[in-house]
């Protein structure tokens, strides 16, 4: 199958410092990607679509200047929390869809899990 | 897209047919009905989807009632590694979004 992957798997950082999390699609092109987010024990909350060379799409309540998306290319989106906080502690997990039909079966990453102090 | 329905947590005997149910009874004609799971701390893996039609792959098979109404999840053959949280989705066509649910954690038994 497709592979996405996911780096770091978890970091850990001080309040207030940015952390970027790459996301790639390793053996196919992406022009969609999608993050989620997934607090323990919760299901995972789409927080945005990341559109290769144009602005991301965020769902409601998500915070466009927090959560930075950036999608440079067809294999490689990347998620920037800037100025964290022990509440952006969550588990962060991207996909991407693979083939140009749209019934595609989405691939996801491994996840990468930050933890801010 | 519409809404699903599955249990919280189902327990299966190892060797034994795991066999999840899922509700999606305001289904239209066009939405699809994927399956997806998700191993403890790692990203949801793709299982199975279909329209209306029974399919079958090498991970599970997916029965879909004719109605369309609900559908089951077969894993004809539970090891342990198949204890995860399996998520029931059913996805317009044309929308590449994900909705997930609180899904149905399925754990396996020696």
């Amino acid at each position: 199958g497709a592979v996405v992957s996911q780096h770091p798997s978890w970091v850990i950082c001080k309040s207030g410092t940015s952390v970027k999390i790459e996301c790639r699609s390793l053996d196919f092109q992406a022009t969609t990607m999608f993050w989620y987010r997934q607090f323990p024990k919760q299901s995972l909350m789409l927080m945005a679509t990341s559109n290769e060379g144009s602005k991301a799409t965020y769902e409601q309540g998500v915070e466009k200047d927090k959560f930075l998306i950036n999608h440079a290319s067809l294999t490689l989106s990347t998620l920037t929390v800037t100025s964290a906080h022990p509440e952006d502690s969550s588990f962060y997990i991207c996909s991407a869809r693979l083939g140009t039909g749209l019934t595609g079966e989405l691939f996801f990453g491994e996840g990468s899990r930050l933890t801010v102090l | 897209d519409a809404k699903t329905t599955q249990p919280t947590s189902m327990d299966c005997a190892e060797g034994r047919a795991a066999n999840l149910p899922c509700n999606h009874s305001t289904i239209s004609g066009n939405e699809y009905v994927y399956w997806y799971r998700q191993i403890h701390s790692q990203g949801p893996q793709y299982i199975i989807h279909g329209l209306k039609n029974n399919e079958t792959n090498e991970m599970a098979s997916l029965i879909i009632t004719e109605d369309r109404k609900s559908s089951t999840l077969i894993l004809p053959h539970a090891t342990l590694r198949d204890t995860a949280v399996y998520y029931c989705i059913v996805r317009f066509f044309g929308n590449e979004k994900l909705t997930f649910g609180t899904g149905t954690r399925l754990t396996i038994i020696p």
